[in-house]
């Protein structure tokens, strides 16, 4: 079965800290894609990134970055020199080729991360 | 810019009322969800639709209709509002010619059946 575990409840930094949230996930499908959501205190949840099962890659993005390793099952996200704008709840979410073109979303429970100045 | 608006960002609902929540996307995606967001339990699929008047249920549709009668409109129908549906409502939709698209949300609508 499908499942997104975000272990992390609440993270508590201070300004300009690295933090890393992790995510796991568990699926039977070989082709799968995992995402990144940011969700400020407004509500609407943000596009932050998109891995296929196939691209191990490592991307950055700014002060943003994620790891993925298949190994493992892990798509961690790695905030460099935090500030107080990254407070905000992340969501991890995984989205099955077995679902078909409708490209449904099992999210994790998210991680609150507060940056404190 | 990529765009799904939710009509209505606070309600605030009688137990027994007939509720609608409605979302638009101007991006003539093809899948549009209904998804519902609680303490705890992350998001939870609700309802999704592939095509105009397509629907399917997600996880949790127990006390909810849909309507599609138009692509770019999603209507969530919460026939007999109940208090343990006072929760965090998110609209999203994304193109559905391949599996993996990028879903886009809107910025939800916060219920609360009293």
């Amino acid at each position: 079965a499908q499942k997104v575990t975000q272990a992390q409840t609440e993270i508590s930094v201070v300004e300009k800290e690295d933090v890393t949230l992790d995510c796991v996930y568990e699926t039977r499908d070989t082709t799968y894609y995992l995402f990144w959501y940011k969700q400020p205190p407004s509500g609407e949840l943000v596009f932050l990134i998109r891995r296929n099962s196939f691209d191990e890659q490592n991307e950055i993005s700014g002060r943003y970055s994620w790891n993925f390793q298949k190994s493992t099952s892990s798509f961690n996200f790695t905030i460099t020199a935090s500030q107080v704008v990254d407070s905000a709840v992340y969501f991890c979410a995984l989205s099955e080729a077995g679902g078909g073109a409708t490209n449904k979303l099992i999210f994790g429970t998210g991680t609150l991360l507060a940056v404190q100045p | 810019d990529v765009k799904v608006t939710q009509s209505s960002r606070y309600l605030v609902k009688r137990t027994g009322e007939k509720v609608f929540l409605e979302c638009v996307q101007d991006m003539d995606h093809e899948n549009m969800f209904w998804y519902r967001q609680d303490p705890g339990l992350g998001l939870r699929l609700i309802y999704f639709s592939y095509d105009v008047k397509m629907k399917e249920k997600g996880d949790i549709p127990e006390g909810y209709s849909v309507s599609r009668e138009k692509k770019e409109r999603f209507s969530l129908i919460l026939e007999s509002a109940s208090t343990n549906q006072t929760s965090m409502y998110l609209c999203a939709s994304s193109r559905g010619s391949v599996s993996g698209n990028t879903i886009y949300f809107g910025e939800g609508s916060w219920l609360t059946v009293v």
